[in-house]
């Protein structure tokens, strides 16, 4: 177990909802990353953040937002929910290294 | 756009054999290479992670090899065993803590 945790676990939505993911970094690490990763595919990098602060941003566009906040836990939030939205989410906190420890991710379904 | 190619998509191994999975990447300033193995449900976990001052990195029955000149890194499971069956990835950053991923590997072990 990697300390990190995620929550919900699995989410249903309906297109152009709205969604908030939840991620609990591992004690002691200040920065978190989001990943997307669609069913039989890698990870895409979403974005990243450092110390509360937007730290880098993959290609996905600005309907994908975060928080970083004092404790070092971390919201995604997806606005205007697409179909291609479904995936599972995944959040990696990382104490300041390249070396990264992923969580359980959030499987979200947008129907 | 796909930085890093792994292949191949998937493979079958008896119990005991290697298994051997290939990526290649463009990005010469990757400095950081790690694998993560995942299992169906599961978040990534890192397995092992190279840099390109070394050629080989070896933690117990998992080796990477790294090929700067190719731009190439391989990793080999030796004495394969069930418990192995996974999908694994590569994955590349240039010291920003952005992981690349590769589209993944699925490994079965045959008992």
């Amino acid at each position: 177990e990697t300390g990190v945790t995620q929550s919900p676990t699995h989410l249903i939505k309906t297109r152009g909802q709205q969604v908030t993911l939840r991620c609990s970094s591992q004690s002691g690490h200040n920065t978190v990353s989001w990943y997307q990763q669609a069913l039989g595919q890698g990870p895409q990098f979403i974005f990243q953040y450092y110390r509360e602060e937007e730290n880098g941003r993959g290609n996905f566009p600005p309907r994908f937002s975060g928080l970083q906040f004092p404790n070092y836990s971390s919201e995604l939030n997806v606005n205007a929910l697409e179909l291609d939205d479904s995936a599972l989410y995944l959040c990696a906190s990382s104490p300041g290294s390249d070396t990264q420890y992923f969580g359980p991710g959030t499987r979200l379904t947008v129907l | 756009q796909q930085q890093v190619k792994q292949s191949p998509q998937s493979l079958i191994v008896q119990k005991g054999g290697i298994s051997i999975i290939n990526c290649a990447y463009e990005n010469t300033a990757f400095d950081y290479f790690p694998w993560y193995q995942q299992f169906p449900g599961k978040g990534p976990a890192l397995l092992i992670a190279i840099r390109p001052d070394v050629s080989e990195k070896k933690e117990g029955r998992f080796t990477i090899s790294f090929n700067k000149s190719a731009k190439q890194f391989s990793l080999h499971i030796m004495d394969s065993q069930p418990g192995d069956s996974a999908t694994y990835f590569c994955a590349a950053s240039n010291g920003d803590y952005k992981l690349s991923f590769g589209a993944g590997t699925t490994v079965t072990v045959r008992a």
